[in-house]
């Protein structure tokens, strides 16, 4: 299975602030990666798809970039609904798989 | 718009089958793949496997001894069965519509906590 590792594990910062959350592959996933936000006791919802597509309804504060084992997801400006915990997915092989999380929390 | 509820049973005991149940209302069944994914806790996301509405399936190897999906068209719902569960297995479960591995619509997800 492809691990995703996700650093750091919790991220705390101030709205306006910027964020980088970082996904690293255990081996290439192409460009097949997304980005999902959490926050409690709802489903996650798509942000980004490969690597740097944002989904229907995402602001443009929020962009992904990278390819093979390296991506990144930048917030540009934290607004206070921003702070959730956010995973990364691919979908280059069998099984899917998710990353463990970075918790964004509010400095 | 398209929407999904999970259904089932809140409460299983060990070693028995959890059956959960994924309900398509809004749109149409056919012509995607449909997922179910799981998380502890706490803790983050499984994929456990999909479904086309042909019944053509992919399970996680973790699980595959012990899933089960089905779909039934007619009902606009798909299913999944997991067999002789564990503690292990107490966790939210979604499920998800799978237009190619990335999931954009999900299920509001639904608790099962296994336990005598």
């Amino acid at each position: 299975d492809i691990v995703l590792t996700q650093s750091p594990a919790t991220l705390s910062l101030s709205p306006g602030e910027g964020a980088t959350l970082s996904c690293r592959a255990s081996q290439s996933v192409s460009s097949y990666l997304a980005w999902y936000q959490q926050k409690p006791g709802q489903a996650p919802r798509l942000l980004i798809y490969d690597a740097s597509n944002r989904a229907t309804g995402i602001p443009a504060r929020f962009s992904g970039s990278g390819s093979g084992t390296d991506f990144t997801l930048t917030i540009s400006s934290l607004e206070p609904e921003d702070f959730a915990v956010y995973y990364c997915q691919q979908r280059n092989n069998w099984p899917l798989t998710f990353g463990q999380g970075t918790r964004l929390e509010i400095k | 718009q398209v929407q999904l509820q999970e259904s089932g049973p809140g409460l299983v005991k060990p070693s028995e089958t959890l059956s959960l149940t994924c309900t398509v209302s809004g749109g149409s069944i056919s012509s995607y793949y449909w997922s179910w994914i799981r998380q502890p806790a706490g803790k983050g996301l499984e994929w456990i496997g999909r479904i086309y509405t042909t019944g053509s399936t992919n399970y996680n190897p973790s699980l595959k001894s012990r899933v089960t999906m089905s779909v039934d068209t007619s009902k606009n719902q798909f299913s999944l069965k997991l067999s002789s569960v564990t503690a292990a297995d107490t966790a939210m479960y979604y499920c998800a519509r799978d237009p190619g591995g990335t999931y954009s619509l999900w299920g509001q997800g639904t608790l099962v906590t296994v336990s005598s």
